[in-house]
């Protein structure tokens, strides 16, 4: 299985604020990225795909950039409904394995 | 606008056989554009992709569940369905289902999750 790493596990931010999340696979995925956020209590919403392809109805202060193992999740300026728990998961090889997760609360 | 609803006991005896519907509503099932997920996440923890089926049948299930899990689809109910069998405290979790649809970028083909049941939560326990 490709295992996915995420840094920092959580961080806290103020409204306003530019963040990124970095994730990483232990091989080359190419571009095959995901990325997804999640609310308590909530299923996972997708964010990002292909690694830097934003989905349809998602904000443009979201971006993705990355490929072969590391990539990054931007938000460029935190809005009060973007906290919640951010996922990347790996879809370049079956099981389609998951990050372990960022939590992003506010400061 | 395509939904998911998930469905199935909230408590499972070990052992025994854990038994969650998803019901499709707004589309068909049968379009032959999408595969059918299934994700758990135990509470306060990560997300495990469990598998998935495509209309016509076929499946790729996570090698570590692989001889426990049953996915299955019903066209004529427009659901698809999930079996996990000999059940332990550690398959307690919330489970979803998803769409999986097939995304074009630059001619490579991206698997994407993007429309998700809102989880029905199985405990485990006798």
């Amino acid at each position: 299985d490709i295992q996915m790493t995420q840094s920092p596990s959580s961080l806290s931010a103020s409204v306003g604020d530019r963040v990124t999340i970095t994730c990483r696979a232990s091989q080359n995925i190419t571009t095959y990225l995901n990325w997804y956020h999640q609310k308590p209590g909530k299923a996972p919403k997708l964010l990002i795909y292909a690694a830097s392809s934003l989905q349809s109805g998602v904000p443009s202060r979201f971006s993705g950039s990355g490929s072969g193992t590391d990539f990054t999740l931007t938000i460029s300026s935190l809005q009060p409904e973007d906290f919640a728990t951010y996922y990347c998961q790996q879809i370049s090889s079956i099981p389609f394995t998951f990050g372990p997760g960022t939590k992003v609360d506010i400061k | 606008q395509v939904q998911l609803q998930e469905s199935g006991p909230g408590l499972v005896k070990p052992s025994q056989t854990l038994s969650l519907t998803c019901t499709v509503s707004g589309g068909s099932i049968s379009s032959g554009r999408y595969y059918w997920s299934w994700i758990r996440q135990p509470a306060g923890k990560g997300l495990e992709w469990i598998g998935r089926i495509f209309t016509s049948g076929s499946t790729n299930y996570h090698p570590s569940l692989r001889s426990r899990v049953t996915m299955s689809v019903d066209t004529s109910k427009n659901q698809f369905s999930l079996k996990l069998s000999s059940v332990t405290a550690a398959d307690t979790a919330v489970y979803y289902c998803a769409r999986t649809i097939q995304r074009i970028v630059s001619s490579h083909y991206y698997y994407v999750m993007d429309v998700w049941g809102q989880g029905t939560t199985v405990t485990v326990s006798s």
